[in-house]
């Protein structure tokens, strides 16, 4: 059985820093993907970035990057130059390739950016 | 991208009671799927919603307690049967999008915030 861990209830950030949420993860699988999530106060959930577990490249998305150590199962998203449009919960993701669309949440970071 | 709506977006309701949550899509998809989450939590999968079959339920969800119906590509229903207290959530209905993404991605409905009284 795989878990996802973010150990992070909450982290506050100041409008044009940076902030960086960890996630650690276990699995004896091989073949996966990891993926950070955000859910604003609407509810809505949306994919922030993906990462497929063969590809060595850290996935970026404009201003969000991933830091992907495959070895020590960590995936931590870096949220540069925040926005207030960023406040939300975020929520690292763990899905395997034989099991698609069956995704192991972790337990969220809230992220709150301040003016 | 797939679009994707759910009904009703909220409810309260007494205990006893069953609720029918209906997910539609905007366009075919193979897999659709049912999440739960409770209060302050994380999202939990209930089941895989499978279209010509019987859907296929998590660790801890029982198809008599959460039936799914999966009659077509594009639509779902979850119910929310003989409800407590304890079944107060948001019910989100998800989509692998395998048809028209370059890869597979996962989308999200808008939730069901139900209430049980």
């Amino acid at each position: 059985a795989q878990t996802v861990t973010q150990s992070q209830p909450e982290m506050s950030v100041q409008e044009a820093e940076t902030v960086t949420l960890s996630c650690t993860y276990d699995t004896s699988e091989n073949n996966y993907y990891l993926f950070w999530y955000k859910q604003p106060p609407s509810r809505q959930m949306i994919l922030v970035i993906r990462q497929e577990a063969y590809k060595q490249q850290n996935a970026t998305e404009n201003r969000f990057s991933v830091n992907f150590q495959k070895a020590a199962k960590s995936f931590s998203l870096k949220i540069s130059d925040s926005q207030l449009g960023d406040t939300a919960m975020y929520f690292c993701a763990f899905m395997t390739t034989d099991s698609w669309g069956k995704l192991q949440f972790g337990a969220g970071t809230q992220v709150v950016v301040t003016p | 991208s797939a679009v994707i709506s759910q009904k009703p977006s909220r409810d309260i309701c007494q205990r006893g009671t069953s609720l029918t949550i209906q997910c539609q899509v905007d366009s075919q998809v193979t897999m659709m799927f049912w999440y739960r989450q409770q209060p302050g939590q994380s999202l939990t999968l209930i089941a895989t919603a499978n279209q010509g079959s019987e859907a296929t339920y998590e660790s801890g969800f029982v198809i008599d307690k959460f039936p799914i119906s999966r009659p077509n590509l594009t639509f779902s229903t979850l119910t929310v049967s003989n409800m407590s207290p304890e079944d107060s959530s948001i019910y989100l209905c998800s989509v692998e999008d395998g048809y028209s993404s370059s890869y597979n991605e996962q989308f999200f409905g808008p939730g069901t915030r139900l209430t049980v009284l």
